[in-house]
């Protein structure tokens, strides 16, 4: 197992497309979170799942975002009508439920523009 | 969730020790502290957790006083490659981590 694979790596997109990103976390865990980080910041919480179960959501995830682990495996982030404000890093991340003293593993991220 | 304070930057030479504290004065009975590493486009890294005293692993140690309202990050003989940014967590239980915006470190030769 590599870690946590992200994909795409960069994506461009026009103001008011839809994209979708995918996220494959290290196999044993069955806990996967979504994070964005815009230049300068930390990264945010926008969501996580445990299994296939999307246990929390952010206020910053609006209704134009959606997120689905649907067999509790591979999660993907679909942005609908995007803005130039979604430009930033989307992060994923996975942990094991009672192993979170070994730490979030983290993907290396989609950058998405929105021109 | 605990809330830390910690310096927005630091800069070192590489050889040196870095230590960059961070402050949680909130920090409740079951929280633990840890801190993540982050390079430019990566997601941050996980480096090193504690509760109390001094942990050491073989990229970093943590000090953590008996009040456990600080930690310290210690970094042995930076070279350049630990130029990044790091970020001081508290997490309590099960958790999501938040991050604050961190310090950025840069070594210089």
């Amino acid at each position: 197992d590599t870690g946590v694979s992200q994909d795409p790596r960069h994506k461009i997109t026009k103001r008011g497309q839809n994209v979708t990103f995918r996220c494959d976390p290290i196999s044993e865990h069955n806990r996967l979170y979504w994070y964005r980080q815009t230049l300068g910041q930390g990264p945010e919480f926008l969501t996580y799942f445990q299994n296939e179960a999307q246990l929390e959501k952010s206020r910053l995830l609006s209704d134009r975002f959606s997120a689905e682990r649907p067999k509790g495996s591979f999660s993907t982030l679909e942005i609908q009508r995007t803005e130039q404000g979604d430009s930033a890093m989307y992060l994923c991340a996975s942990s094991f439920s009672g192993a979170e003293n070994y730490g979030y593993t983290f993907g290396s991220g989609t950058r998405l523009t929105v021109v | 969730l605990a809330k830390t304070t910690q310096p927005i930057s630091m800069d070192s030479y590489e050889g040196q020790e870095v230590n960059i504290t961070c402050s949680h004065n909130n920090i409740a009975t079951n929280d633990y502290i840890t801190w993540y590493q982050q390079f430019p486009s990566q997601g941050p890294r996980f480096i090193i957790q504690g509760y109390k005293t001094k942990v050491t692993n073989e990229v970093a140690s943590l000090f953590i006083p008996a009040d456990r309202k600080s930690s310290t990050l210690s970094l042995p003989r930076v070279s350049l490659s630990d130029t990044a940014v790091y970020y001081c967590l508290v997490v309590g239980g099960f958790q999501k981590l938040v991050f604050g915006t961190g310090t950025r470190l840069l070594v210089s030769p």
